[in-house]
């Protein structure tokens, strides 16, 4: 299934780096959506773009910053992150919000 | 706040076994309902859905799920598994046609 996808499929980064996520969508969707996996806990959403705007920020802190320069791509871009921001990075869209979404296979973040 | 809960965390079962995983949501306003499955290494996949009529829904892979509105449940059951249905099984809602609230998973283990 290649609907969605997500770049790169795993990272190892240090607290000091600079990184970026990228995913990118070919359904045609409208709302795009990252979400942090990490083992033990129910599925974080972190951000959502709805007609490419932020509509929705869930407390993450300001070392993620999401980009969404269109309807087809979503970027997260990464900085001074700490050892427990390590987990599964998904990425996912769907045509509005409400219906149902489909996922990217996630990136793998590990944070050193 | 709105949340989802799945009431067992793993489940083991053998193989032509019947398989019942309970949800509940936590709010009775209009939802849509959904499950998830997330095979070993692969990206969260669609297993059904459901947003208005007949509450028995059939899924992909012989799976279907029963919305009750009186209990705010959507339980997710299959007659017979298969070890191929070895996965982790998530329950998701929409509240109003907003973000997605998922529980947090139940880790299905069908022994062969």
């Amino acid at each position: 299934e290649t609907g969605v996808t997500q770049t790169p499929r795993h990272l190892v980064m240090g607290m000091t780096n600079k990184k970026s996520l990228k995913c990118e969508q070919h359904l045609g969707h409208n709302a795009m959506y990252w979400y942090k996996q990490s083992a033990k806990k129910p599925l974080e959403l972190m951000f959502v773009y709805s007609l490419e705007e932020r509509v929705e920020n869930n407390s993450v802190p300001s070392r993620f910053s999401p980009e969404c320069p269109n309807s087809s791509h979503l970027f997260l871009h990464l900085h001074t992150l700490q050892p427990e921001d390590s987990a599964l990075y998904l990425c996912a869209s769907s045509q509005d919000r409400g219906r149902e979404q489909y996922f990217g296979p996630g990136t793998r973040l590990t944070v050193t | 706040a709105q949340s989802v809960s799945q009431h067992n965390h793993h489940v083991i079962l053998s193989e032509a076994a019947s398989l019942e995983l309970g949800c509940n949501y936590s709010y009775g306003g209009t939802v849509n309902l959904f499950w998830y499955v997330q095979y070993p290494g692969q990206h969260l996949q669609l297993l059904l859905k459901y947003f208005s009529g007949d509450p028995l829904v059939k899924g992909i892979k012989g799976f279907e799920a029963e919305f009750i509105k009186s209990k705010f449940s959507f339980n997710l059951r299959k007659p017979s598994v298969q070890w191929s249905d070895t996965a982790e099984y998530f329950c998701a809602v929409t509240f109003y046609g907003q973000n997605f609230v998922f529980g947090p998973g139940t880790r299905l283990s069908v022994l062969p």
